[in-house]
C-alpha cells in the first residue's frame, strides 16, 4: 500500500524550540509539499520541492525552513518555534505532472507551548 | 487570481443525498478534485474530473462541474454516518510545468442518524 508517512501524529515544543518534522513517502515521487491546515483557513502551501535538494516558497514561508536530501525524505524546520505555528502540519507527494492529485500523509498536529 | 471558495458547513439526515458546491477563480484549471479529510487524519482524494468533462459518476458520488460559472459541485447520494467528515475541493493551476493544487476552506459534513 503506497503511503506518505509523517513521524510524528501529535508533538508539544515550546516557544524558541528548534523543530523539525520529517515527512517519507514510498511512491518515488518527485513533487513533494508540506501545508499547514487551520480552522477557517483551508489548507496554506509552506514550501514545495520538485527535485532532490530544489525548493521552493508556498504562500506561506515565513518561520519555516525545508530540506530535502533525498528523493523520498522532505523535512520541514521551525527555526524558532512561536505559538502561531501552532497547527496541523500536512505533507503531501505527487508526481511530476501532479495530474492525478495529491497523496497525502495523516498529519502531525503541533502545540507550541 | 487563485481562490477556491465554499461553504463551511451541511447538515443531512442519514439516506438523505448531501451535495457540496465550490466555486473556482482560475478558468484554466485542468483537473478539479474532491478531497475527504476524517478527524484526526489527513486528505484522502476521492475523485476527480478533467476539465472538458461536465459530469463524472463513481458508485454513490456524482461530480459536476459548470465551466462556465466556475462551479463544481460534489452529490454524495444515500448518505451515510461515515460520510461525516470535512470536503476540500481543489483546482490545479499549470506552475513550471507541473499542476499546484489550491485547495478550498473545506464543508464540514455532518450526518445524523
Amino acid at each position: 500500500d503506497v503511503k506518505v508517512t509523517q513521524s510524528s501524529r501529535y508533538l508539544v515544543k515550546r516557544t524558541g524550540e528548534k523543530v523539525f518534522l520529517e515527512c517519507v513517502q514510498d511512491m518515488d515521487h518527485e513533487n513533494m509539499f508540506w501545508y499547514r491546515q487551520d480552522p477557517g483557513l483551508g489548507l496554506r502551501l509552506i514550501y514545495f520541492s520538485y527535485d532532490v535538494k530544489m525548493k521552493e516558497k508556498g504562500d506561506i514561508p515565513e518561520g519555516y525552513s525545508v530540506s530535502r536530501e533525498k528523493k523520498e525524505r522532505f523535512s520541514l524546520i521551525l527555526e524558532s518555534a512561536s505559538t502561531n505555528q501552532t497547527s496541523m502540519y500536512l505533507c503531501a507527494s505527487s508526481t511530476t505532472t501532479g495530474q492525478h492529485g495529491y497523496t497525502f500523509g495523516s498529519g502531525t498536529r503541533l502545540t507550541v507551548v | 487570481g487563485e481562490d477556491v471558495e465554499q461553504s463551511l458547513f451541511l447538515s443531512v439526515r442519514e439516506g438523505d443525498s448531501s451535495v457540496i458546491n465550490c466555486t473556482y477563480t482560475d478558468s484554466s484549471s485542468t483537473y478539479l478534485y474532491w478531497y475527504k479529510q476524517e478527524p484526526g487524519a489527513g486528505l484522502q482524494l476521492l475523485t476527480y474530473i478533467f476539465s472538458n468533462m461536465d459530469m463524472k459518476q463513481d458508485q454513490r458520488l456524482t461530480v459536476l462541474l459548470n465551466k462556465k460559472d466556475k462551479h463544481l459541485s460534489l452529490r454524495i447520494a444515500d448518505t451515510q454516518t461515515g460520510d461525516s467528515a470535512i470536503y476540500f475541493c481543489a483546482e490545479s493551476l499549470l506552475n513550471t510545468g507541473f499542476q499546484k493544487l489550491v485547495f478550498g476552506t473545506g464543508t464540514r459534513l455532518l450526518v445524523s442518524p
